[in-house]
């Protein structure tokens, strides 16, 4: 079946601009999460939703990030005022109650702020 | 809090032996999951295996195992027999408490390149 998709692959803006990133996690996965990874760094989590709701938003740097989930599936990651420091590549992923509970990625999509 | 420690180089093993990636980890719930992923240069993170806090034995998925010593909070992955595709970023992950869906929290990684 069809694994998480995100777009778009890479995003190239200027600094100050307004940005939405999207996820299309797989089907029936309840779960969705958002991670930023910087060159040479393991990815940081930014935001969990279980269904429509934010589960846990502890990992948002600021006010100037902020994700929906509106009907429990696509999510987007929307970074307002962008900074050189917001570059990286943002992570999505989704999970299951399986035995487990492993999160499957994305491709990610790479935010460069010029 | 959680932390993942992940200290070594770039590691290189030639192909077709084994390799261990070091992992060591903090938490003060003692209900917790661990997992690998490995990050191709393609950026994609792939699941490899997870071993759960209260497991009795390492966790085994194919040429993937696990040693975990719960008393040294260590989570070691064994690759045996390596091939040419196992070159990527391995990252160490941890999350706590387990059980639940809930962040992961990540080591920096370790790079791994195989040589023929």
């Amino acid at each position: 079946g069809a694994g998480v998709s995100q777009t778009p692959s890479n995003k190239v803006t200027e600094k100050g601009k307004y940005v939405e990133l999207r996820c299309d996690p797989i089907s029936g996965h309840t779960a969705l999460y958002w991670y930023r990874q910087s060159l040479g760094q393991g990815p940081e989590f930014l935001i969990y939703f279980q269904g429509t709701g934010a589960a846990d938003d502890s990992g948002l740097p600021n006010d100037r990030f902020f994700a929906v989930r509106p009907e429990g599936s696509v999510s987007t990651l929307k970074i307002q005022r962008t900074e050189r420091g917001d570059s990286a590549v943002y992570l999505c992923a989704s999970s299951f109650q399986g035995p487990y509970n492993e999160q499957f990625f994305g491709p990610g999509t790479r935010l460069t702020v010029l | 809090a959680q932390k993942i420690t992940q200290t070594q180089p770039g590691m290189f093993v030639q192909e077709k032996e084994a390799v261990t990636l070091d992992c060591t980890y903090d938490t003060s719930d003692p209900s917790y999951g661990l997992f690998w992923y490995k990050q191709p240069s393609s950026g994609e993170m792939i699941f490899l295996i997870y071993q759960g806090s209260y497991d009795q034995q390492n966790a085994t998925e194919g040429r993937y195992s696990l040693n975990f010593q719960k008393a040294r909070k260590s989570a070691n992955l064994v690759i045996s027999a390596s091939q040419l595709g196992d070159s990527a970023m391995y990252f160490c992950a941890m999350r706590a408490p387990t059980g639940a869906n809930s962040k992961l929290t990540f080591g920096k990684g370790i790079t791994l390149s195989v040589r023929p």
